[in-house]
């Protein structure tokens, strides 16, 4: 069975800090990774979509992908209020399929 | 605006009812896609379909049944309901065409979700 693995949280920052998102995979296959954040009530909305090794930076946002270990994780500096949301990492198996993870559920304290 | 759509936005209904959920995009796309989201916010595929065809059918019960008339619209019915049904469903789509590894077009685009409550 092919899964995303997410530590559910709450994780709680404080304002300005960086929160540190983390997800593993189990199928080697997958080259695609995205993270999703979804707001209570709202659909979820991408934020990043990372395909190599390495780190990739999109504003206050950094998507790092280790594919070695088999591991994501999304950075976000400068942490504010606005984004307390849950954020879903997800893996693309190939075969029109994309796997979620159960989300992560981030709180920034103003 | 380009979008994906759905109606209703809630339903509410009584167990062993029918009911029916409407999806469409005018973004092209030419996979589309049904997700549920339980209590938990645990987000899972359902079915997809590309270019109107059906690819994945994720062990849902049959009393599920979709439907995509053309590439731009897929409908979700669903049989006999049950308690356990209530959820948020998803529509989404993708431009995926082939079903690939390489080809980076399976971002996912989501609707703005059906709450769906069988009393």
């Amino acid at each position: 069975q092919k899964e995303v693995e997410q530590n559910s949280g709450p994780l709680s920052v404080p304002e300005g800090a960086i929160a540190s998102l983390n997800c593993t995979y189990s199928d080697r296959v997958s080259q695609s990774f995205f993270w999703y954040r979804q707001y209570s009530g709202k659909s979820p909305e991408l934020i990043m979509s990372i395909y190599s090794n390495g780190d990739k930076e999109d504003g206050r946002f950094t998507a790092q992908l280790n594919k070695a270990s088999q591991y994501v994780s999304l950075l976000i500096r400068d942490s504010q209020p606005s984004d307390s949301a849950t954020y879903l990492c997800a893996v693309y198996t190939g075969g029109f399929k994309t796997i979620f993870g159960a989300g992560t559920r981030l709180f920034v304290k103003a | 605006d380009t979008a994906v759509s759905q109606t209703p936005k809630y339903l509410v209904t009584q167990m062993g009812n029918d009911k029916s959920i409407k999806c469409e995009q005018n973004l092209g796309h030419d996979t589309m896609y049904w997700y549920k989201q339980d209590s938990k916010k645990f987000l899972k595929i359902m079915f997809s379909y590309n270019n109107k065809e059906l690819i994945i059918n994720e062990t849902v019960p049959n009393r599920f049944s979709p439907k995509s008339p053309d590439k731009a619209h897929l409908n979700l019915h669903i049989n006999s309901l049950e308690l356990g049904d209530s959820a948020v469903y998803f529509c989404a789509s993708s431009q995926d065409r082939r079903g690939g590894l390489a080809p980076h077009t399976d971002t996912q685009y989501f609707g703005p979700g059906t709450r769906l409550t069988v009393l």
